[in-house]
């Protein structure tokens, strides 16, 4: 089992709708949680970090995390074609980030 | 302030041969992390870095190498290349604690022929 996993889609949402991005962890005392953003030939970026279960909200962004069901998601409403990216969970550790494969995100316009 | 300087940008190298990538962190930041990027496997980690010590190393064979300068300048090292190695190599600077401070590098993208 993977330590961070996601599904790699590609997924493809119409403009101006909500993507729902999803990821699980296998590390139950994991405490930081982390979505990074990838476009193409450029390096991640850091849009969200969230620590504690529930909701976090930043503008179009939202994560959300459950830490009884092991599982990280973020929302991005009213979908950009400039929101399309590949978007990475990651977990944070004292030395390390830990990452999934990514999910490929496509907004149609 | 300057970012994540990695250098080089591009690299094309040969099997067998050995190669050096550069990393020049924030200034301040005395933590640095390298990633290897591939389609399959996504961002692993290689090794991390702080104040010269090398303080955690991910699951790569002792053909992948690191050190760190006094100036927090880091380098990583790979010998005897494998076609396997090609992959985008990424750095990423942090002043010590937390990952809400840390910037990744542009990368390396290395081919090996």
């Amino acid at each position: 089992q993977k330590e961070v996993e996601q599904n790699s889609g590609p997924l493809s949402v119409p403009e101006g709708a909500i993507a729902s991005l999803n990821c699980t962890y296998s590390d139950r005392g994991s405490q930081s949680f982390f979505w990074y953003r990838q476009y193409s030939g450029k390096s991640p970026e850091l849009i969200m970090f969230i620590y504690s279960n529930g909701d976090k909200e930043d503008g179009r962004f939202t994560a959300q995390l459950n830490k009884a069901s092991q599982y990280v998601s973020l929302l991005i409403r009213d979908s950009q074609p400039s929101d399309s990216a590949t978007y990475l969970c990651a977990v944070g550790g004292n030395e390390k980030l830990t990452f999934g494969t990514g999910t490929r995100l496509t907004i149609i316009p | 302030k300057a970012g994540v300087t990695q250098t080089p940008r591009y690299l094309i190298k040969t099997r067998g041969q050995q190669v050096t990538l550069s990393c020049s962190p924030i200034s301040g930041h005395r933590s640095v992390s390298w990633y290897q990027q591939t389609p399959g496997q996504g961002l692993q980690f290689l090794f991390e870095y702080f104040s010269e010590t090398q303080r955690n190393k991910g699951n790569f064979p002792g053909r992948f190498s690191g050190r760190q300068f006094s100036n927090s300048r880091s380098e990583m090292n790979v010998s005897t290349l494998e076609l396997g190695d090609s992959a985008l190599y990424l750095c990423a600077s942090r002043f010590g604690g937390g990952w809400t401070e840390a910037f990744f590098g542009q990368g390396t993208r290395l081919t090996v022929v």
